[in-house]
Order: structure tokens, then C-alpha cells, then sequence
């Protein structure tokens, strides 16, 4: 069983429409987890952590926590055409982190 | 604030032929990764520092790839011998420290190694 599997893609969303990403980890004692985007041919990019259960929101992304279900999920609220990337979710064990393989979002004008 | 720089951007060797990458990591950060990415899969962590010793190198193949942060700042990323599947993106990250909210990683632009 992999650590951290993402929803496999691609996902293409209208532009202005809610991208939705999912990310479920298999470590019930993972203590903070991460999204980055990584846009083609470029490094990851830290978007947004979060270490509680519930909602974190930052602009136009919120993410999502539940440990009871082990699950973690970022919402990309009014799509953009340079949101188009690969969100590679993150999670962190004793300081290490475990990344998924990542799911490309395409924003369509 | 300059970010984390590594050498080269690009790499083309033979197999069994040896290459090095060189990374400096943001200044003050105390630790330093080391992640290989290969084409559609997220990155792996190779090795991580905490200043100049290593925390963990539980998923670097010893065989044929080491490591080294000399005074705590820059480090270097050997293989020798290349195989052909260690064609990747090698990436370079650091963090202020390993605690709570200075735990965010900052990647470098990569070292893209083909081995043909």
C-alpha cells in the first residue's frame, strides 16, 4: 500500500469553476500535511499546511483535514488557467515528508 | 532572499559513467534534503541533513549514490555507477528547522540527469 495516493488524473475544471483534489495517507500518526504545486518542468511550491482537523483557508484555496479518516483535500475556488498544474499532496511523519504522485489539474478558458 | 541554488540544471551521461550535483540552501537553514523525482511520481527523499549530520538516508541506494554537507551549508549528491534508472530530477530542498511551523520545505530548480 502506497503511503500517500492521490486522485488519479488528469482533472480538467472550466475556468471560475471548483477544482477538488484528494489526498489519503496510510500513517494514522502523520502529524502536518502539505500541498505544493509543481508546474511543468519546475519545482514544487509550497501552497498551503495545515495541522488540524477542519478547514484552513488562504485566498482562493482551502484545505481540508480529517484524521479520523486519514484523508486531506485541497479546493481551488474560481479556477484560473494558471492554476494548471500538478498538486503533489505532502505528508509528515517524524519530520519526513511522503509525497503522493501528484494529480494535473488543466483549467480550460 | 535568494533561494535554494543548484548546479547543473542539466546532466547527460553514459551508464556506469559517475556524476556529482551541487546544492546551497537557502542561508540559515539549518536542514537540508535531497529528493529524486522521476517522470510522473512525486519527489523521494534521498537524504536529509540537519546541519552537517545526516537524520536519514534509509532510501538512498549506498551502493552507488552518496552524500555530503561539509560546515553545515552547501552539499553534494554523487552516483557512481549510473544505471539507466536513475534518470530523474534531482531536487534540493531546505528548511529553517525541524520543528512546528518552520518545518515548510523550499525546493531548489532541480538537476535533470539523463543516463543513456
Amino acid at each position: 500500500q502506497k503511503e500517500v495516493e492521490q486522485n488519479s488524473g488528469p482533472l480538467s475544471v472550466p475556468e471560475g469553476a471548483i477544482a477538488s483534489l484528494n489526498c489519503t495517507y496510510s500513517d494514522r500518526g502523520s502529524q502536518s500535511f502539505f500541498w505544493y504545486r509543481q508546474y511543468s518542468g519546475k519545482s514544487p511550491e509550497l501552497i498551503m499546511f495545515i495541522y488540524s482537523n477542519g478547514d484552513k483557508e488562504d485566498g482562493r484555496f482551502t484545505a481540508q483535514l480529517n484524521k479520523a479518516s486519514q484523508y486531506v483535500s485541497l479546493l481551488i475556488r474560481d479556477s484560473q488557467p494558471s492554476d494548471s498544474a500538478t498538486y503533489l499532496c505532502a505528508v509528515n511523519n517524524d519530520y519526513k515528508l511522503s509525497f503522493g504522485a501528484g494529480t494535473t489539474v488543466t483549467v480550460r478558458a | 532572499e535568494a533561494g535554494v541554488a543548484q548546479s547543473p540544471r542539466y546532466k547527460i551521461i553514459e551508464k556506469r559513467q559517475s556524476v556529482a550535483f551541487w546544492c546551497n540552501p537557502i542561508s540559515g537553514h539549518a536542514t537540508l534534503y535531497w529528493y529524486q523525482q522521476i517522470l510522473g511520481q512525486g519527489p523521494k527523499l534521498l537524504i536529509q541533513f540537519q546541519n552537517n549530520g545526516v537524520v536519514d538516508d534509509s532510501q538512498l541506494p549506498k551502493d552507488r549514490f552518496s552524500a555530503e554537507r561539509l560546515k553545515g551549508v552547501d552539499s553534494t549528491l554523487k552516483i557512481q555507477p549510473a544505471k539507466l534508472e536513475d534518470s530523474a530530477v534531482y531536487l534540493c530542498a531546505s528548511s529553517l528547522e525541524v520543528s512546528g511551523s518552520s518545518y515548510e520545505q523550499y525546493f531548489g530548480p532541480g538537476t535533470r540527469l539523463t543516463v543513456t
